[in-house]
């Protein structure tokens, strides 16, 4: 069974740093694409970014609106991804989801960006 | 930056057909997949590829794609069918992975 377990959310101020972990089971780690999208209260999903598996390298992208503040990343020993999220902004307060290829999901995490 | 474009909102009687479209420039080239969301949960893949359901999809859920516009019909509408719908596709490029501004299916 596929599993993704997303953990690290929190309140956090604007200008800080946070990183989210995604445990993993149940399907090939190092030869999956890796995403991670959120969504805002009452709005709709928005893709964060992805890192391609083994066979590409594990080449990262990312939505415009996070490219040069979020990296996301990945430990194959652990099967774990990871997304680290810098110089925190109110509008990335939202729910995060770590996804095997945007078909499974994790049950997403809170993030809140507050003073 | 690029976008895909759908209705806001969808409302049919129950047993009626849903049909719920999604423009993107790339479409043509690029496959859309639709996701379904209900309140408190996480998306739920139930087409990819245009057209094609994943294993445990109600065949009454169904896709197709012409030109730059993406569809998803729902026929037999049921109340449980009532929920949030996002296509979701990627960029020319191939690197950005956008999904649409979401259509809220009401069942009335």
């Amino acid at each position: 069974e596929v599993q993704l377990v997303e953990s690290g959310g929190g309140l956090v101020q604007p200008g800080e740093s946070l990183k989210l972990s995604c445990a993993t089971s149940g399907f090939n780690f190092s030869g999956s694409a890796i995403h991670w999208a959120r969504q805002a209260s009452g709005k709709g999903l928005e893709w964060v970014g992805r890192t391609r598996s083994i066979a590409n390298n594990y080449a990262t992208s990312y939505a415009e609106s996070v490219t040069g503040r979020f990296t996301i990343s990945r430990d194959e020993s652990t099967r774990t991804a990871y997304l680290l999220m810098t110089s925190l902004k109110s509008e990335d307060t939202a729910v995060y989801y770590c996804t095997l290829g945007l078909v499974y999901w994790g049950q997403g995490n809170l993030v809140t960006v507050s003073s | 930056s690029y976008e895909l474009t759908q209705p806001p909102s969808v409302s049919v009687s129950p047993g009626q057909t849903a049909s719920i479209t999604c423009f993107g420039d790339a479409l043509p080239d690029q496959y859309a997949y639709w996701y379904q969301q209900r309140p408190g949960q996480a998306p739920v893949l139930v087409i990819y590829k245009d057209s094609e359901r994943p294993s445990g999809i109600p065949d009454r859920f169904s896709g197709s794609g012409s030109g730059t516009t993406a569809t998803l019909t729902i026929s037999g509408v049921q109340a449980a069918d009532e929920a949030d719908y996002y296509c979701q596709s990627v960029d020319s490029s191939g690197a950005v992975e956008v999904f649409g501004g979401g259509t809220k299916l009401t069942v009335l």
